[in-house]
């Protein structure tokens, strides 16, 4: 089945840091989504990619669709303490034509102060 | 826009008992919605799809009567937890595909379930 490999697991930056955290899979998507989920709340939506090599930002979010359609990147550029939290990728099943979506297992990212 | 609440955001309830939740689509009309579960430092794990008018799709293992989903209107679809065990006790929550299409989903704030 599709699978979404999600890295790191978990990070621990200090505030102010830039971050990476990214998503592969064996499969091709032709979308990929960003997703933090805050304890407790449901999942927010941060940027969706449509087009490979699609780079496209959301304030400190840049994240890009890769060539090879195959995986994803996340960066935080200067973190700061709410972007606590934990960071899904997500992409629609193939073919299925019902836009379920498959999730990554995440990365729980922690700001140190 | 695009904002989806859930009701309630967290209950408790005894062992056989039944249970609803609700999830609306606030500003937009939403023909299918989605009902995931997550345990604790897990991921979302999706278990069924709800299309307005038409009875729901179930994920594999599943029992679609022990979660019984209604989605009546193009703004709510409903979840209900029937003859709850403790095991069912979980965070539940509801997506609704954007009103701009493509695979964007909305995101409810979530239902936390516990059975006593």
């Amino acid at each position: 089945g599709q699978q979404l490999n999600q890295s790191p697991q978990s990070m621990f930056i200090q505030e102010g840091e830039d971050v990476s955290m990214n998503c592969t899979s064996s499969s091709i998507f032709n979308t990929w989504l960003w997703y933090k989920q805050d304890p407790g709340e449901g999942p927010v939506l941060l940027i969706a990619l449509y087009k490979a090599g699609e780079l496209t930002s959301n304030g400190r979010l840049t994240a890009q669709f890769g060539i090879t359609r195959k995986d994803s990147f996340l960066n935080i550029s200067a973190s700061i303490p709410s972007d606590v939290g934990i960071y899904f990728c997500a992409g629609p099943y193939s073919g299925a034509g019902s836009y379920q979506l498959t999730f990554g297992k995440g990365t729980k990212l922690s700001v140190i102060p | 826009g695009a904002v989806v609440s859930q009701h309630p955001s967290w209950v408790i309830c005894k062992s056989g008992t039944s249970v609803k939740i609700e999830c609306r689509s606030l500003d937009f009309q939403a023909t299918t919605m989605f009902w995931y579960r997550q345990f604790p430092k897990q991921s979302l794990m999706l278990m069924a799809t709800s299309n307005e008018g038409s009875k729901a799709t179930y994920e594999q293992g599943v029992e679609k009567d022990k979660f019984l989903i209604n989605h009546a209107s193009l703004t709510l679809s409903t979840l209900t937890v029937t003859s709850a065990h403790p095991e069912d006790s979980s965070f539940y929550i509801c997506s609704a595909i954007s009103p701009t299409g493509a695979y964007e989903q909305y995101f409810g704030p979530g239902t936390r379930l516990t059975v006593t």
